[in-house]
């Protein structure tokens, strides 16, 4: 099992570029995130999918899209990159569910997309 | 507004020694946490975790202590490790996601 995969590892785009982020997990999860991590802001959501065919905003939308093509397969796509979406990107997936009346959600990430914006 | 939040950016202790982690949450609804452990250039891989209705999970050398009433969890590894050097998220589950403290670099020296 390679768990999540993520491509590319690095990237490095113009400003008014576009790209797009590839995510696959092959855990059977429901449930699939985007989140970017920056030096002392800890990882913030983007964007997250809880099951095939529904996506939901997270934290910090602005700037991006997403799709969920299958229950596999979950990209990021920047549409014009700013130099403020230079991050780490990281993809995730969970079966989050109630185990014990808990909400109960373990995530497994990706290695990430180091992206540079100039 | 942090929900989550981890005080310490970073933290240093000698080999064999106990670490100690410390985060705050704000919601009073979350009623899972975990923590995570993340290595440079690697993505984050779970640790541990804790339900509301425990004070205490221990595995191996990692316990994690829930204070319910202020708020607070620690994470506590006995002995520490060079291995153990890496930035530690704790995060709390609402509803299908996870909301993440900023994180604390723990580097333990040999």
């Amino acid at each position: 099992n390679a768990g999540v995969t993520q491509t590319p590892k690095f990237q490095v785009l113009k400003t008014g570029q576009s790209m797009t982020l590839q995510c696959a997990q092959d855990m059977n999860h429901n449930s699939m995130y985007w989140y970017r991590q920056d030096p002392g802001m800890g990882l913030r959501l983007i964007y997250y999918s809880a099951s095939e065919g529904t996506t939901d905003k997270g934290e910090v939308p602005n700037g991006y899209n997403v799709s969920r093509l299958n229950k596999r397969e979950f990209s990021l796509r920047l549409e014009s990159a700013a130099p403020s979406q230079t991050s780490v990107y990281f993809c995730a997936s969970s079966e989050w569910g109630l185990v014990a009346g808990f909400s109960y959600n373990e995530q497994f990430f990706g290695p990430g997309t180091r992206l540079t914006v100039l | 507004d942090q929900q989550v939040k981890q005080n310490s950016p970073s933290l240093s202790v000698q080999e064999g020694r106990i670490s100690i982690l410390n985060c705050d949450y704000t919601n009073s609804m979350f009623d899972y946490f975990l923590w995570y452990k993340k290595y440079p250039a690697e993505g984050p891989t779970f640790l541990i975790s804790i339900s509301s209705i425990k004070d205490k999970n221990e595995d191996g050398r990692f316990t994690v202590f829930l204070n319910k009433s202020a708020k607070h969890l620690s994470l506590h590894i006995v002995p520490s490790q060079p291995g153990d050097s890496a930035v530690y998220f704790c995060a709390a589950t609402q509803s299908n996601k996870l909301i993440f403290g900023t994180g604390t670099l723990l580097a333990v020296q040999p």
